[in-house]
């Protein structure tokens, strides 16, 4: 069955950095898009970034650009989201889901369990 | 980009209840939006996608129409659990804003 876990929260001070983790298990990982989404307390969902199955493809919300940087590893069956220049905004949960992507559109149809940033002082 | 915008942002029904929710896109997206259901502490679930095809599992109770600016997300009758928060999604475009959200509770 399809797994995604993510690892790398916390507690970070402002203007700190932190790299988050998703290991996918249960499908070809190599054929699909992968997006991490986030969801301040409280609040609503917030798509961050997708990434394309081989890398050539990046896109960012204008929230985090310039300072969130996707990759993914094939061979590890792993998607990051590299996280400079936090701010205090920037504290969610943050998910990774499978970004199905077909002639119906993007779907994101497989999430993990979330990992909590909590960027403060 | 693309805005999307949720109504209502709430809504309080019973059980057995058919309730509407709506989603509108400041510019065409076909039919490129997606539904998701939301239960505390849990990650959203995938409930429709591309407007009205059912994702496989989900009750045969939810449904979506529309197409290029307007839709919405129907229940036909409504379950014990049901209650959570729904969001749409458009995916015409990155960036892939969802819609603000609404919580359904019980009356």
């Amino acid at each position: 069955q399809v797994q995604l876990v993510e690892s790398g929260g916390g507690l970070v001070k402002p203007g700190g950095s932190l790299r988050l983790s998703c290991a996918a298990s249960g499908f070809s990982f190599s054929d699909y898009y992968m997006t991490w989404i986030r969801q301040a307390p409280g609040k609503g969902l917030e798509w961050v970034s997708h990434i394309g199955s081989s890398s050539t493809y990046t896109k960012y919300a204008d929230s985090v650009k310039g300072r969130f940087t996707i990759s993914r590893d094939n061979s590890k069956n792993s998607v990051y989201l590299q996280m400079n220049s936090l701010r205090a905004e920037d504290t969610a949960v943050y998910y990774c889901a499978r970004d199905n992507v077909d002639r119906y559109g993007d779907y994101f149809d497989y999430w993990g369990q979330g990992t909590l940033v909590t960027v403060s002082s | 980009d693309i805005q999307v915008t949720q109504s209502p942002s709430s809504l309080s029904a019973s059980v057995g209840d058919r309730v509407t929710i709506t989603c509108r896109t400041s510019q065409s997206i076909t039919s490129y939006l997606n539904w998701y259901q939301q239960k505390p502490g849990k990650a959203p679930n995938l409930l429709i996608y591309a407007a009205s095809i059912l994702q496989s599992g989900v009750p045969s109770r939810f449904s979506g129409s529309g197409s290029g600016t307007d839709f919405t997300l129907t229940i036909s009758s409504l379950q014990p659990e049901d209650f959570a928060t729904y969001y749409c999604q458009q995916s015409y475009t990155a960036p892939y804003p969802f819609g603000q959200g609404t919580k359904l509770q019980i009356k």
